[in-house]
Formats: structure tokens, sequence, C-alpha cells
């Protein structure tokens, strides 16, 4: 389940089951969106994008969906791995101007 | 080339002292961002560059914090008269170049900690 942590929201998910991580975006104008992954002590990794004129994109064991009419945008990993454990930002860019990131996530994956 | 770097990996100054970080982009990447995240949060922006100018200043917190990039590659961000809430993680980030809907590229970021 979901809890508030020191500063982010954690999702505890049990390894080998599909995680969802949820972010609301503010900028209805925003035509391209990132996820990232970030380890500790480490930059932010790109995991996988998406453009504004699509709702759904795989990669492998990821997907993004995006849902324009209210501003969501979704990160589903499937058979979450120990490996997956970091916290995840998205990201929204304005016509290649500055990307503005959410608050993040922190996964964290159980044996 | 290779990945983006960024130096000092860690940085210990004492309050009032300046200091300078430096980001070395991606070849051929023209557009640089610096983004400062404090432990737990998430990335605060703070400039970003496109070539040797920065369109972009809003996010810098005070008058304390510059930056500047020359040749269209190294940038260094300078904080002067440090202040104990300047304790962060600057992470930078390049990109192949404004205006265009692909990814930036992190380096793994300064860790600076004013005493």
């Amino acid at each position: 389940g979901e809890s508030v942590g020191l500063h982010l929201p954690t999702l505890s998910v049990q390894e080998g089951d599909n995680s969802i991580i949820n972010c609301a975006y503010s900028n209805s104008a925003s035509d391209y969106f990132i996820w990232y992954k970030q380890e500790s002590g480490k930059g932010p990794q790109f995991i996988i994008d998406i453009r504004s004129n699509m709702d759904k994109r795989q990669g492998q064991r990821v997907t993004v969906l995006l849902n324009k009419t209210v501003k969501h945008l979704s990160l589903q990993i499937a058979a979450t791995q120990p490996g997956d454990s970091a916290v995840y930002f998205c990201a929204e860019n304005n016509y290649g101007q500055n990307f503005v990131f959410g608050p993040g996530t922190r996964l964290s994956v159980l044996p | 080339g290779a990945g983006v770097s960024q130096s000092p990996s860690n940085k210990v100054t004492e309050k009032g002292k300046d200091v300078e970080l430096r980001c070395d982009p991606i070849s051929g990447h023209t557009a640089l961002y610096w983004y400062r995240q404090s432990l737990g949060q998430g990335l605060e922006f703070l400039i970003y560059f496109q070539g040797n100018s920065a369109p972009d200043k809003s996010g810098l917190p005070s008058d304390r914090f510059s930056a500047e990039r020359t040749g269209g590659s190294v940038s260094t961000l300078t904080i002067q008269r440090t202040q104990q809430e300047d304790s962060a993680v600057y992470l930078c980030a390049s990109r192949l170049e404004t205006g265009s809907q692909e990814t930036q590229y992190f380096g793994p970021g300064t860790r600076l900690l004013v005493l």
C-alpha cells in the first residue's frame, strides 16, 4: 500500500507483483513527459518517455500511460524486482522549455 | 561520448565561503540544466542554458547564486557566501537541444555540505 514517508510518498510491493506509480502534472500545454528512476546517491536515470500525441507507450517491463483529460501520468512496472527499488520522478516539458518535476514516489520492493 | 560529469563529487565548506561547482555535459549537447535536490526532496530547477546564454534564470534562489557557460560546453555554478540552507545535492543535466522532444541526461551530482 501507500504511505507518506518523511518527505516522499512510498509504495511498497511484493517482489514479482506489478507496480503502478502515479503522477499528476500541472500544465495542460505540456507536450512531452518522462519518467526517471533515482537510486540512492545517484543522479536520475531515464526510464521511458511519451509524447502528448500518444496515450500509451511500452518499454521493457515498463509501460507509461498518459491521460491528458485529467492531466495524469502513470508508470507500470511488471514483475517488480528488488533492483527496481528507488525513487521515481515524473517530469513534464512544454515545447522544449524547462522540465518540471513531480515530487517523487519511493518504491520499496519487499522480498 | 561519455555521460555528464560533475566535480567535485562532494564538497564540505564553512558558512560564508564561496563554492564553485562544475558540470561537463555530453559532447554536442547544446542545452544544459542545473537543479538542486535537498535530502528526500524532488528536483528544484535553478537555471538552464541554450548554448552560452541562459534564457531562464528564474529558479536561482538568491543573488548569491550565479552560473555561466563558456564555449557551449562546461558550466560552473557559483554560490557566494554559502549558508547552511544551501546544503543539498546539485545536479546538472544536458540535452541535445531545447525545442526538441528529447530527454535530458543527468550527472551524478555534487553533494554540498555547508557547516
